[in-house]
């Protein structure tokens, strides 16, 4: 089955422990995107991905990286989260990078940070 | 610059409803459209698209048509039902890297 797997699902921890979020495609996409979603904010985009090894940032980088080292993965990485990171995150493929074919999303991570 | 707008919710609508939910938006170029839904729970999954001006989108009943000049793609269906109770969200891909905007979503509750 074509899909994106974010893991975990819900996440509780720390301010300050360093965490990752993974992400993996199967549909060997080019571009993949993350995304926290925000009650009254909708969702918005924190970093995406041309292709392997291009990253670049989106409308709420800070307190995140990610990397892409291969094509159907994607993981972001909060290095010290805090509590404002506490949200629900979304990971999401396309085809290419014209944008025409639409994104598929992962189920999502809840993430909470005390 | 991009941006886009869809009308405030929560929605309530009895079963058998007409649904219309406003989506405007803003966009250099000539975008693309997309109408995602988000069940409880769940991810977004794409609804509809469309990629040019005039063109309708349509899936499960429901139906949006790209207007350009009017810069609207409003999301319509003819009759609702409980499991179309959901959160919609409206989007746009201007095609370049940070490909999409996306509204802040209108939350559909339908009730028997």
């Amino acid at each position: 089955e074509a899909q994106v797997t974010q893991n975990p699902r819900y996440l509780i921890t720390v301010t300050g422990k360093k965490l990752t979020v993974t992400c993996s495609q199967n549909m060997n996409h080019e571009y993949m995107s993350w995304y926290r979603q925000d009650p009254g904010l909708g969702l918005r985009q924190i970093y995406y991905s041309m292709n392997v090894e291009v990253t670049d940032k989106g409308d709420v980088p800070e307190g995140y990286k990610v990397s892409r080292k291969e094509k159907r993965n994607f993981p972001l990485i909060l290095e010290s989260p805090s509590p404002n990171q506490t949200s629900l995150y979304f990971c999401a493929s396309s085809f290419d990078t014209t944008g025409r074919y639409g994104y598929t999303f992962g189920s999502g991570t809840r993430l909470t940070v005390v | 610059g991009n941006s886009v707008t869809q009308m405030e919710g929560p929605v309530t609508l009895s079963e058998e409803a007409f649904l219309t939910i406003n989506c405007t938006y803003t966009a250099t170029g000539y975008p693309s459209l997309f109408w995602y839904v988000q069940y409880p729970g769940e991810g977004l999954q794409l609804l509809l698209k469309a990629t040019k001006a005039d063109d309708k989108g349509s899936n499960k009943g429901f139906e949006a048509t790209y207007r350009k000049e009017t810069t609207s793609f409003h999301l319509e269906k003819g009759s609702v039902q409980v499991s179309d109770s959901a959160v919609y969200f409206c989007a746009l891909s201007v095609h370049t890297g940070n490909q999409f905007y996306f509204g802040t979503g209108t939350s559909l509750t339908v009730i028997p």
